[in-house]
């Protein structure tokens, strides 16, 4: 497709369980970045990768939290042990040319943990 | 590190009326700012950018934003809201195209 896709759109989970997020950005986009939307809340700032460079890490908030990206273009984000703290909707974006500052979104997975 | 403020979570207008959604940020050096717009069941999509040329930037569906540097503001406003206006509003700052900070959002409700 043309634009960025996340699945799955939406995942309920048990307490305890770990989730896999997934992200296929638009093709030819270098970066890709992962936000997490709570309820309320902004958009908060997970990790960041460009090209092959070392991904920017700095916003995963636990240990728990971790995300991989492959051959520069699917990305994967990881939860171990969910946690109802971790219930909110994990936006994926992509970005062609970092000059122009436009992400492309995907519409975001709503992860719920019971 | 960078910060947006966005006074407000919820702004409700009249169709026709004012839009005024005021957004202030915080950066040591200079900024880039952004406004990005989701409608219900949408992901976000870039409504306007300052990136240092104009400070009064023109973006999508009639909207702008003013850059005050000595307000620290980037506030978005059109002159006269549509039904169609109605979304979430996220304003965003970067310094380097490498991490961009949202704000907390403005749903903005646009009455008939």
């Amino acid at each position: 497709g043309a634009g960025v896709s996340q699945s799955p759109s939406n995942k309920v989970t048990e307490k305890g369980k770990d989730v896999e997020l997934r992200c296929d950005p638009i093709s030819g986009h270098t970066a890709l970045y992962w936000y997490r939307q709570s309820l309320g809340q902004g958009l908060e700032f997970l990790i960041y990768f460009q090209g092959n460079s070392a991904p920017d890490k700095s916003g995963l908030p636990s240990d728990r939290f971790s995300a991989e990206r492959t051959g520069g273009s699917v990305s994967t984000l990881t939860i171990q042990r969910t946690q109802q703290e971790d219930s909110a909707v994990y936006l994926c974006a992509s970005l062609k040319d970092p000059t122009t500052g436009e992400l492309f979104f995907g519409e975001g997975s709503r992860l719920t943990v019971l | 590190a960078q910060s947006v403020t966005q006074l407000g979570s919820h702004v409700s207008v009249s169709e026709g009326a004012l839009v005024l959604l005021r957004c202030n940020y915080s950066s040591s050096v200079p900024p880039y700012l952004f406004w990005y717009v989701q409608y219900p069941n949408q992901g976000l999509q870039l409504l306007l950018k300052y990136t240092s040329a104009a400070t009064l930037v023109k973006g999508i569906n009639g909207f702008e934003a003013e850059f005050k540097k000595s307000e620290t503001s980037f506030h978005l406003t059109k002159p006269s809201a549509h039904m169609s206006d109605a979304a979430e509003y996220f304003c965003a700052v970067t310094v380097n195209f490498n991490k961009f900070y949202f704000g907390s959002g403005t749903k903005l409700n646009v009455k008939p």
